[in-house]
């Protein structure tokens, strides 16, 4: 149990366009999911926390308007990088919780590229 | 915020060897977790553990969360074992620490 998928698993865009990665809780209702970011051989950094129905909160220096999440059910959360750049390209995860437990389960991370 | 330390850094076993991992976390904390990150990005979960002592397998961890450390063991290493170990503690918002990175040679 406890699976979380994304999609896609990579993707190579152009500079000023828009790309939305998918966040699925697959078996069990994800009531907050939480975006990652992790630069090659760096830690994971948090983005921004959603609950369910709600507006997501994100943590300071990361563009709300840049980076939109929306948590519109209890399995599925979307990212959509807006007018990417260059130094948008990173490794993204996503993870979720469901309403009785602490416990994060974790996606398989979406490689961006921006050219 | 809250601050987690992973120790060491990096870590180089021959294939069999055992090896402790700490995470030392500067706030007291209601949740912990150990993860292990695969070649491919994948963050698999070890451990959630608070408190206590749990094994899995070859693997074990201890967390003495009046200390604020968690101890991850891995005992007759594999290969299959290299990859970053991440330790993670929060109350509501998991912070990262920056990972042991594990090289198992045969």
């Amino acid at each position: 149990g406890a699976v979380v998928s994304q999609h896609p698993s990579r993707v190579i865009c152009k500079s000023g366009t828009s790309v939305k990665i998918e966040c699925r809780s697959l078996d069990f209702q994800a009531t907050t999911m939480f975006w990652y970011r992790q630069f090659p051989k760096q830690s994971l950094m948090l983005m921004a926390t959603s609950n369910e129905g709600s507006k997501a909160t994100y943590e300071q220096g990361v563009e709300k308007d840049k980076f939109l999440i929306n948590h519109a059910s209890l399995t599925l959360s979307t990212l959509t990088v807006t007018s990417a750049h260059p130094e948008d390209s990173s490794f993204y995860i996503c993870s979720a919780r469901g309403r009785f437990s602490y416990e994060q389960y974790f996606g398989p991370g979406t490689r961006l590229t921006v050219t | 915020g809250i601050q987690v330390e992973q120790s060491p850094p990096d870590l180089i076993l021959q294939e069999g060897a055992n090896s402790t991992l700490r995470c030392n976390f500067s706030d007291s904390v209601n949740n912990l977790q150990w993860f292990h990150q695969n070649p491919w990005g994948q963050l698999i979960n070890l451990f959630y553990i608070p408190s206590g002592t749990k094994q899995n397998g070859r693997l074990s961890a201890t967390t003495v969360a009046t200390e604020r450390y968690s101890l991850l063991y891995i005992s007759s290493s594999q290969t299959t074992d290299s990859g970053v170990y991440f330790c993670a503690a929060y109350n509501n918002d998991m912070r990262f620490g920056a990972g042991t990175r594990l090289t198992v040679k045969p």
